[in-house]
């Protein structure tokens, strides 16, 4: 089975400061996903990514094949992205996926 | 188009009733899922479907039931409610089969058993 581990668990920062989050796993894949879930509860799909980096708005998720390694960063953030982020990887032959456990983000304004 | 929708929001049980909590979706997606999510864990899978007919266990199957009798809807039933049921159940579908596509998830289900 694929573990997934994320770090850190908790994040607390001021608004406009750059973030990392990191997510790693332990068997190869072939792509990895990651996830926003909204103080709400509402999750919805940011990236899902096999290899290099991708970019949208403030985010930029990147990816180590080799090392089996994945982070999430946010440039300027802000309050509004304040959530759970979660990575998820997949498992037992590309049919489902492990989540991480998540990264709750808090950004003070 | 909605997206994924679930029905109820919330709900309240007492041990040892049955319920079926609804899913949905508009997008025409051949892979469907049931996760729960309970404090200090990830998302679990309880049961998946890659298409109307087909349905197959996930990591946490025991207590639930599913069918998928149409592509749209992937209904999860629980047959004798236990406290250790209680969680938050999500609903998600997507195009075809993971990894390659993205997921779509619904509003999530809060399940209370007493």
């Amino acid at each position: 089975k694929n573990e997934v581990e994320q770090s850190p668990q908790n994040l607390t920062a001021q608004e406009g400061e750059f973030i990392t989050i990191n997510c790693s796993y332990s068997v190869g894949i072939s792509a990895l996903h990651w996830l926003q879930q909204h103080p709400g509860g509402g999750i919805v799909s940011l990236f899902m990514l096999s290899s290099g980096k991708k970019k949208h708005g403030r985010l930029i998720a990147t990816i180590n094949i080799q090392e089996k390694h994945s982070s999430l960063h946010i440039t300027a953030s802000h309050p509004r992205d304040s959530a759970v982020y979660i990575c998820a990887v997949p498992n037992f032959g590309n049919e489902k996926l492990t989540f991480g456990t998540g990264t709750r983000l808090t950004i003070i304004p | 188009n909605a997206g994924v929708t679930q029905t109820p929001k919330f709900q309240v049980l007492k041990t040892g009733q049955s319920m079926t909590l609804q899913c949905a979706q508009d997008m025409n997606h051949e892979y469907m899922s049931w996760y729960r999510q309970d404090p200090g864990m990830g998302l679990r899978l309880i049961h998946y479907s890659v298409g109307a007919g087909i349905t197959d266990q996930g990591e946490v199957p025991n207590g639930y039931n599913v069918s998928r009798s149409t592509t749209e809807d992937f209904p999860l039933r629980l047959l004798s409610a236990a406290p250790s049921q209680t969680s938050v159940y999500f609903c998600a579908s997507s195009y075809g089969d993971l990894p390659t596509y993205e997921q779509y998830f619904g509003p999530g289900t809060r399940l209370t058993v007493t």
